[in-house]
């Protein structure tokens, strides 16, 4: 199994700065097809469910605001959440999708100073 | 839109079996494979496995064989989740959500709005 790996597992962040989330794979997840990584993020405000913020490492899901941004490749990706709002409290998870079973990384929870 | 409605909570005995489904619109329900994630309270999020929409076949991650079961009853876009002889570590929230396909395979780009299911005595 791929196992991942988030950090930190919590930060406080001043509203309006940037906030960055490390996600490391333990193997790559790096597709052949189509060069692309095959990584996941999602965002889960308190009592809602997951929800999709980013797929293949970098690409936005539609109607996730622009300050949501994805890096990396191999098997060191980074979130970052450009100028911070008050609506982004939440925990952060990645997930990859190389192989069988899809795996999510622990966590990282994001508060607002 | 997409939407995946999911059955109310559930109070269980440990022994006892549950039934949680999850109705989908909005979308070609037997084009979509449906995936299932468990979060227990306070903790993250782990994959159970998934249901192939079109055959019914279902595929189980490890630790979900046996007495976890996927269905469908593709005449009113439903998936199932049954779960038999509940321990009180079956205590979790239930997610069913619907694969991405396409150029978003394996992404679960839609998630019903969670079951909690406790197991208590």
């Amino acid at each position: 199994d791929i196992v991942m790996t988030q950090s930190p597992d919590s930060l406080s962040v001043p509203l309006g700065e940037r906030a960055t989330i490390n996600c490391k794979s333990s193997q790559s997840v790096l597709y052949s097809s189509n060069n692309k990584n095959r990584l996941a993020w999602y965002q889960q405000k308190p009592g809602q469910p997951p929800k999709l913020l980013i797929y293949w490492a970098s690409t936005r899901e539609s109607g996730v605001p622009d300050r949501f941004s994805g890096s990396g490749s191999g098997t060191d990706f980074t979130l970052t959440i450009s100028g911070v709002q008050a609506e982004d409290v939440a925990v952060y998870y990645c997930q990859q999708y190389k192989s069988s079973p899809i795996t999510f990384g622990p966590g990282t929870k994001v508060d607002v100073k | 839109q997409v939407q995946l409605v999911q059955s109310g909570s559930e109070l269980k005995k440990p022994g006892a079996s549950v039934k949680v489904s999850c109705k989908a619109s909005g979308y070609t329900f037997n084009k979509y494979n449906m995936n299932w994630v468990r979060q227990a309270p306070g903790q993250g999020l782990e994959w159970m496995g998934w249901i192939n929409t079109e055959s019914g076949n279902p595929v189980y991650a490890q630790g979900f064989t046996g007495r976890f079961v996927f269905s469908l009853d593709t005449s009113v876009t439903t998936a199932y989740l049954e779960i038999s002889s509940l321990k009180p570590e079956d205590t979790a929230v239930y997610y069913c959500l619907k694969d991405g396909g396409g150029i978003k395979d394996w992404v679960l780009d839609n998630w019903g709005q969670g079951t909690l299911v406790t197991v208590s005595s």
